[in-house]
This record gives C-alpha cells, sequence and structure tokens, in this order.
C-alpha cells in the first residue's frame, strides 16, 4: 500500500460547481499536510497547508481527519483556472510524500 | 515567483554518464529538498539538506548524491546515468523553522537519458 494515495481522476466539473477530493495516508506518525498543485509541466505550487482545525481561503477549504488518516480539499464556485493536478503531500521526519494528484478538469 | 532558481532547464545525457543539476534557494531558506518526478507521476522525494548536511533521505540508490553550500543553494548529483533516470528533477527551499515546513518549487530541469 502506498504511503500516501489519492484517486487519479479526472474529475469533470462545471464551472461554477462544487468539487471535493480526499487524500489518504497510511502512517500515524505523519505531522504536517499540504495541498499542492501543479499545471502541466510546470512545478508544484503550494496552495495551502491543512491544520488540524480545518481552514479556508477563499473558495478553498482544507479538512484533516487524524483519526480516519485523510484530507480533504473542496473548491467551491470552480473556474475554469481551477483547472490542474491537485497534489497531496505528507510531511514524516524529514520525509516528504508526495501522492500522485488528482487531475481537475472545469469544463465551461 | 517563488524565487527558487535552477539550472539548466533542459539537459540531454547518455546512458553511464554523469549529471549535475543546481539550485538555488530562495532567499532567506536554509533548507533544499530534491525531487524526481517521472511523467504522470506525483514528485518522489530525493533527499533534503538542512544547513549543508544531509536530512532525510528517499528510496533513491547512492549513486544519487547531493550538496548544500554555506549560501544555502545546491546540487544533485547522478552517476552512471540509466534510462530510467529520465524525468523532471524538481528542488524546493523552505525557511525550515517550524512545522509546517511548507516549501516553495523551483521551475525544475528536464533531464533525457538516451
Amino acid at each position: 500500500r502506498k504511503e500516501v494515495e489519492q484517486d487519479p481522476g479526472p474529475f469533470n466539473v462545471p464551472e461554477g460547481a462544487t468539487v471535493a477530493f480526499n487524500c489518504t495516508y497510511s502512517n500515524s506518525a505523519s505531522q504536517s499536510f499540504f495541498w499542492y498543485r501543479q499545471d502541466c509541466r510546470k512545478e508544484p505550487k503550494l496552495l495551502m497547508s491543512v491544520y488540524s482545525s480545518g481552514n479556508e481561503d477563499g473558495r478553498f477549504t482544507a479538512q484533516l481527519n487524524r483519526a480516519s488518516q485523510y484530507i480533504s480539499l473542496l473548491i467551491r464556485d470552480s473556474k475554469l483556472s481551477d483547472s490542474a493536478t491537485y497534489l497531496c503531500v505528507v510531511n514524516r521526519d524529514d520525509k516528504i510524500i508526495f501522492g500522485k494528484g488528482t487531475r481537475l478538469h472545469i469544463l465551461p | 515567483e517563488t524565487g527558487v532558481t535552477q539550472s539548466p532547464t533542459h539537459l540531454i545525457k547518455t546512458r553511464g554518464q554523469q549529471v549535475t543539476l543546481r539550485c538555488s534557494s530562495q532567499s532567506g531558506h536554509n533548507t533544499v529538498s530534491w525531487y524526481q518526478q517521472a511523467l504522470g507521476q506525483g514528485p518522489q522525494f530525493i533527499f533534503q539538506y538542512y544547513r549543508e548536511e544531509e536530512n532525510g533521505r528517499g528510496n533513491f540508490p547512492p549513486r544519487f548524491s547531493g550538496l548544500q553550500f554555506p549560501n544555502y543553494s545546491s546540487e544533485l548529483n547522478v552517476n552512471a546515468l540509466e534510462l530510467d533516470d529520465s524525468a523532471l528533477y524538481l528542488c524546493a527551499s523552505s525557511p525550515r523553522t517550524t512545522l509546517p515546513y511548507e516549501q516553495y518549487f523551483g521551475p525544475g530541469t528536464r533531464l533525457t537519458v538516451t
């Protein structure tokens, strides 16, 4: 079993809709969690850190569930520019583990 | 822009050769991590350098080695290149003050091994 798992998608979602992704991690000692977005043939860009209490940044909401060992990302009122691959990242003991990413296509 | 730069942008090498990739971290960041990203995959952690010492390593063989310099810039060296080493190599820097260690990526070096 991979240490960080994501549904690869693609998720095809109409503009304006709400979409949510989950990411599961297998090691309960994981310490910090992030969502990155990556556009085609570009480097990953930090979208947001994920805090235990959950956090929001504009249309984006991230949640952490330590008991079930998953993190989630919710995107509200999706825009065409949200089309990208969303990478879940887990940090444990100076190891940083990326998921394979979930591809999101926002449809006009 | 993150302020993290990498060189070269693209590189073509032959199997068995050696390659050195370079990364300049963002100002004020003392930690650099290197990743390998194959097509269609997430980045795979190679190793991390903190204040010139290796501080964490992924599942990569010893022919992947690195250095960090006093100005916190870094090099990734790969010896005895194999065809499977063809990938995008990313470096990321972080300030490493308190958790979470948010990382900021450079644009990457695309390595092709023929």
